[in-house]
């Protein structure tokens, strides 16, 4: 079965310390990871892919096939990264259905 | 194109009351999805379309929902009977057909049965 695992609900940090979100899945095929993002009073939006490799906002994500883990780490943490976050994972096939983590939620301190 | 669109924003019903959410995809994208969210969790997947078809529904959707998508474009998802236990925040997103780039999320829908 399918599953998203956020083991942490709330991580606080002070700004311009290093900040990981970790994320563990399940899925017997071939995932592809994605982590979107809420900020206050915002829909919530697509952060990045695992398959395009990409930074940004600074964020990085790599996906760990052997340790089945999809963290997501940006080296200074800003202020305005303080937001909820969701790990999710997507099947390549069949309309691309979506499960998500029960999200972490990021809080940096001035 | 705004992006997607839902309405209304916010919907107060008594319980026992019928509901209907709409939602506006992204006028490209073949592919919409409801979701569900309730306090402290993430989004859990309600239904999608492809077009017009409906092609997966979720357990989690019992006989009192339904969705629809008539001409591809726009979608309803309408809560017969409502129960408290159905109050949460209903997200609509949208996809386009080639390749997996991910979502984009409307402002959903939050329901309180009172």
């Amino acid at each position: 079965a399918q599953r998203v695992t956020q083991p942490e609900k709330l991580l606080s940090v002070f700004k311009g310390a290093p900040v990981e979100l970790k994320c563990n899945y399940s899925y017997s095929g071939s995932p592809e990871l994605f982590w979107y993002v809420q900020y206050s009073r915002q829909r919530l939006q697509l952060l990045l892919r695992h398959i395009s490799r990409e930074s940004i906002k600074g964020f990085t994500a790599d996906l760990n096939k052997g340790e089945t883990s999809f963290h997501l780490k940006k080296p200074f943490a800003q202020e305005e990264d303080s937001a909820m976050y969701y790990c999710a994972l997507s099947r390549n096939t069949g309309g691309f259905k979506t499960i998500f983590g029960a999200g972490t939620r990021l809080f940096v301190k001035a | 194109d705004t992006g997607v669109s839902q309405d209304p924003r916010h919907k107060i019903t008594k319980r026992g009351q019928n509901v209907t959410f709409r939602c506006d995809p992204i006028s490209e994208h073949n592919r919409l999805y409801w979701y569900r969210q309730t306090l402290g969790q993430g989004p859990e997947f309600l239904t999608y379309f492809q077009n017009e078809a409906q092609l997966e529904k979720s357990r989690l959707l019992s006989d009192r929902f339904s969705a629809e998508r008539p001409k591809g474009s726009f979608s309803t998802l309408e809560i017969q009977r409502t129960e408290q236990g159905d109050s949460a925040m209903y997200l609509c997103a949208s996809s386009g057909l080639q390749g997996n780039y991910g979502y984009t999320f409307g402002s959903g829908t939050r329901l309180t049965v009172v």
